[in-house]
């Protein structure tokens, strides 16, 4: 099946820092990625929509500022977390489904744990 | 898309079936019954997905009922590696359409 990879899977960084997380689509081109948040034994929580060659649809309270997605080509979303804070760890997964894409099944990335200290 | 109710937690036998149900009784009529599973701190994983009739694949069989208003999940053969959160979600068509994740069911699977 398809395959979506997210790199990286865990970084640790200090508060103000900017974090870079790449998600692709490995053997499928992906006009329309997801971006979703996990926090600790809760559900996914999805925080924008990644539309290749324009902006991405953010959900209502996600700041879009501080959490900046780029989808500059069919297999590559990234999600960029800048001046992060320690409210900011979480675990992050990205998905994505085959094109062209009816009733399809959506593919996950394994995840990006992110604990900002 | 549609609200899903699922029971919070469930154990099950290894080697016996596993039926994990769901409510979804505001689905619409292009709406699709997906479900997804969860280990622990890794991406869902796809299991199977329905929209009418039942349907099984290699890792589990989906039971729609003809009202569509609720479903099962069964994994008929359950194992320890089986043990994850399983998420029950309604969705529309289109690959714009992201799903909506509920707060699933901790199916503990016990030797």
């Amino acid at each position: 099946g398809a395959v979506v990879s997210q790199h990286p899977s865990r970084v640790i960084c200090k508060s103000g820092t900017s974090v870079k997380i790449e998600c692709r689509s490995l053997d499928f081109q992906a006009t329309t990625m997801f971006w979703y948040r996990q926090f600790p034994k809760q559900s996914l929580m999805l925080m924008a929509t990644s539309n290749e060659g324009s902006k991405a649809t953010y959900e209502q309270g996600v700041e879009k500022d501080k959490f900046l997605i780029n989808h500059a080509s069919l297999t590559l979303s990234t999600l960029t977390v800048t001046s992060a804070h320690p409210e900011d760890s979480s675990f992050y997964i990205c998905s994505a489904r085959d094109r062209p894409a009816t009733n399809e099944k959506l593919f996950f990335g394994s995840g990006t744990q992110l604990s900002v200290l | 898309d549609a609200k899903t109710t699922q029971p919070p937690s469930m154990d099950c036998a290894e080697g016996r079936a596993a039926n994990l149900p769901c409510n979804h009784s505001t689905i619409s009529g292009n709406e699709y019954v997906y479900w997804y599973r969860q280990i622990h701190s890794q991406g869902p994983q796809y299991i199977i997905h329905g929209l009418k009739n039942n349907e099984t694949n290699e890792m589990a069989s989906l039971i729609i009922t003809e009202d569509r208003k609720s479903s099962t999940l069964i994994l008929p053969h359950a194992t320890l590696r089986d043990t994850a959160v399983y998420y029950c979600i309604v969705g529309g068509s289109g690959s714009a359409r992201q799903l909506t994740f509920g707060s699933g069911t901790q199916l503990t699977v016990l030797p």
